[in-house]
């Protein structure tokens, strides 16, 4: 049974950096295919992909948000943490993080977030 | 304004059958995988189809995918008041080297 759990600090003051630890089990992220990520939808409104981590390491950035997100695994502790800095009340959202399946053929990339966790409410207010 | 687009909302009665469509570009729906993925109020979102048609275990049969060219949809028949949610398609898009997430659509039952 694969489940995630998001952690980390319900408010932060702007400017300052985030960091969500995302704590799974009933997978290995060194297993060929495997990936997770985060994703995250402020109130009211569509989800946004941030990151994404894969079984070799392999790491992918929104573009628009690269500048400022780091993603790292521990393989070990299950874990995968991801770091945003620079914080702004626009950033106020529900963090998810997911597994994520990846598979390549025939010129086509197939990936799709299977289990979810719970998400994590972070409210950037000073 | 999303890189998949899709209808802000959509709406039927107990039974009908509705489709939600999604569209894209060459960059992503053209060239990769679809997936549509179904949120009840307050909840986590949940995936409902994958690689364009596939549904996972424990999905009813009335959820279905396609896709064609640059576009794909979500078509739900004998449509249940549990269905009232948000629905969001995404694929991978090769120009942005990232993953990405339709605007989504929100099913009313009526």
């Amino acid at each position: 049974q694969i489940t995630l759990k998001e952690s980390g600090p319900t408010l932060v003051k702007p400017t300052q950096t985030l960091t969500l630890t995302c704590t799974f089990s009933g997978f290995s992220l060194s297993t060929s295919g495997v990936g997770v990520g985060w994703i995250r939808q402020p109130p009211g409104k569509a989800l946004e992909w941030l990151a994404l981590i894969y079984w070799d390491d392999d790491k992918r950035y929104s573009p628009s948000l690269k500048s400022r997100l780091t993603i790292t695994k521990d393989t070990s502790k299950n874990q995968v943490v991801l770091t945003m800095t620079n914080m702004d009340p626009v950033d106020t959202a529900t963090y998810y993080c997911a597994h994520g399946r990846y598979s390549y053929g025939s010129f086509t990339i197939s990936i799709y977030f299977d289990y979810w966790g719970q998400g994590t409410l972070v409210t950037v207010s000073s | 304004q999303s890189v998949l687009t899709q209808p802000p909302s959509a709406s039927g009665t107990p039974g009908q059958r509705v489709t939600i469509s999604c569209s894209g570009s060459i960059s992503n729906i053209g060239s990769n995988t679809v997936n549509w993925y179904q949120q009840l109020p307050g909840t986590a979102p949940k995936l409902l189809i994958y690689t364009n048609v596939q549904r996972p275990s424990g999905v009813p049969d009335r959820f279905s995918g396609s896709k064609s060219g640059t576009s794909a949809s979500l078509a739900i028949s004998g449509l249940q008041s549990e269905d009232e949610a948000d629905y969001y398609c995404a694929a991978w898009d090769d120009n942005l080297n990232g993953f990405r997430f339709g605007g989504g659509t929100k099913l009313t039952v009526l």
